[in-house]
């Protein structure tokens, strides 16, 4: 069983919508949340960070945590073509190391 | 600029052939870490440095070599590469030295390896 679990998708939204990306977690010791976008070609940059329990928005973005269930989420309001990309799912395990999901790729239909 | 640089970007070799790809930043990071990219498999860590002369194993070290003589310079060294070390590599570096808090990790933009 993978460390951190995600859809591959491809998950398509309409421009304007609300694209919901969900990520599980197998370690109950993982204490940092990372999404990460990473453009088709190109190198993973991070987009949003989250340690406690709740929601945090950042901009259009905003990440959902719940470490009782053990998921992480992201939503993406008012989704736009610019936001078709994979987005990468990490957390820190109880060692401490970083661990990445396979991604879910999101495609913004005009 | 504040970036990541790896080389080379692409490279087609042969089994057994032993490579190199360089790794260098201009951030004064304490942490680098080298990762591959596979479908369906997401980034897998194949080692990290928390430091200068101090690199440790990540999930997937088997056929690979680091060094960290430098602060700047983290290279990864695969001394008889094969078919199945074909695969995308990125290397990347964080101010923050330990791995609990890696804090932002910024990437390098890639070195696409094929190993006939």
């Amino acid at each position: 069983q993978k460390e951190v679990e995600q859809n591959s998708g491809p998950l398509s939204v309409p421009e304007g919508a609300i694209a919901s990306l969900n990520c599980t977690y197998s370690d109950r010791g993982s204490q940092s949340f990372f999404w990460y976008r990473q453009y088709s070609g190109k190198s993973p940059e991070l987009i949003m960070f989250i340690y406690s329990n709740g929601d945090k928005e950042d901009g259009r973005f905003t990440a959902q945590l719940n470490k009782a269930s053990q998921y992480v989420s992201l939503l993406i309001r008012d989704s736009q073509p610019s936001d078709s990309a994979t987005y990468l799912c990490a957390a820190t395990d109880s060692w401490g190391k970083l661990q990445f999901g396979a991604g879910t790729q999101v495609v913004v239909t005009p | 600029e504040a970036q990541v640089t790896q080389n080379p970007r692409y490279l087609i070799t042969v089994t057994g052939k032993k490579l190199t790809v360089t790794c260098s930043q201009n951030m004064n990071h304490e942490y680098m870490s080298w990762y591959r990219q596979d479908p369906g498999l997401g980034l897998r860590q194949i080692y990290y440095s928390m430091n200068v002369e101090v690199t440790d194993k990540g999930d997937v070290p088997e056929g690979y070599k680091v060094s960290r003589k430098e602060k700047r310079n983290f290279p990864l060294i695969l001394e008889s590469p094969s078919p199945n070390q074909t695969s995308l590599y990125f290397c990347a570096s964080s101010l923050l030295g330990t791995p609990i808090n890696t804090g932002e990790l910024f990437f390098g933009e890639g070195s696409r390896l094929t190993v006939l």
